[in-house]
């Protein structure tokens, strides 16, 4: 089995980019398929990323998921950042029928 | 609209029994692959498992720590996806979450596409 690891918590001012990591601990990133989650306060978590970088339909392109296979990690981008950004992130992959969340990341829009 | 609302969430002591349900709109839920995932209070997602459609076999596959203990089953004709969760036990208090899988790769789901509502499951004596 393996581990992902985010960080706690990342902050920035409106109209910042911020990237949230996602490292997984043994395994390669790029050999299963990474998907990223929103929970805003109070709601249910809602997919933002699958396939490692493609977006559902209706989630904004100020969102964007990549791999890196150097550092073994996912991220996660948000550009352009806005006050309804505010939310916990969370990553998630697979080794066979293993699926792994992430911690989760607190995102704050100072 | 897509749409899944759970229901059947409560207290329960340890030990007990509960059974969730899960009632589907907005797509065609007999061709669909589902799950469950889970969040205890202040903490991350927890998957617990998916079931097939029917017609890629109807089979189930459960997390480590939900297998022997809970039961995913569902109903075409209802529309409806369940949890029967027992032996229930203080660690299990939780939001639970049932999903709609568009996409997966080998038996693993890639794209987790809506989640429900949540049902609340409180185990406590």
């Amino acid at each position: 089995n393996f581990v992902l690891t985010q960080p706690h918590s990342v902050s920035d001012s409106p109209g910042k980019t911020v990237t949230i990591s996602c490292t997984r601990s043994s395994g390669s990133i790029a050999s299963n398929f990474v998907q990223w989650f929103q929970q805003r306060p109070g709601s249910s978590p809602a997919t933002l990323i699958y396939e490692d970088n493609q977006r559902p339909s209706g989630v904004p392109d100020r969102f964007s998921g990549s791999i890196d296979s150097s550092s073994n990690s996912a991220s996660l981008t948000i550009s352009g950042l806005k006050t309804e950004d505010e939310a916990d992130y969370y990553c998630q992959s697979y080794d066979g029928t293993n699926l792994v969340f992430g911690p989760g990341t607190k995102v704050t829009v100072l | 609209e897509v749409q899944l609302v759970e229901s059947g969430g409560g207290l329960v002591k340890p030990g007990g029994s509960l059974r969730l349900s899960c009632a589907a709109s907005g797509f065609t839920f007999s061709d669909a692959w589902m799950g469950w995932v889970r969040q205890a209070p202040g903490k991350g997602l927890d998957w617990i498992g998916r079931i097939k459609s029917k017609t890629n076999g109807g089979t189930t596959d459960y997390a480590a720590p939900a297998k022997g203990r809970f039961s995913i089953s569902r109903d075409d004709s209802k529309n409806t996806l369940y949890l029967q969760m027992n032996s229930l036990q203080t660690e299990d208090t939780a939001v639970y979450y049932c999903i709609t899988i568009l996409l997966w790769f080998g038996e693993a789901p890639i794209y987790m596409a809506v989640w429900g509502t949540g049902a609340t499951v409180t185990v406590s004596s």
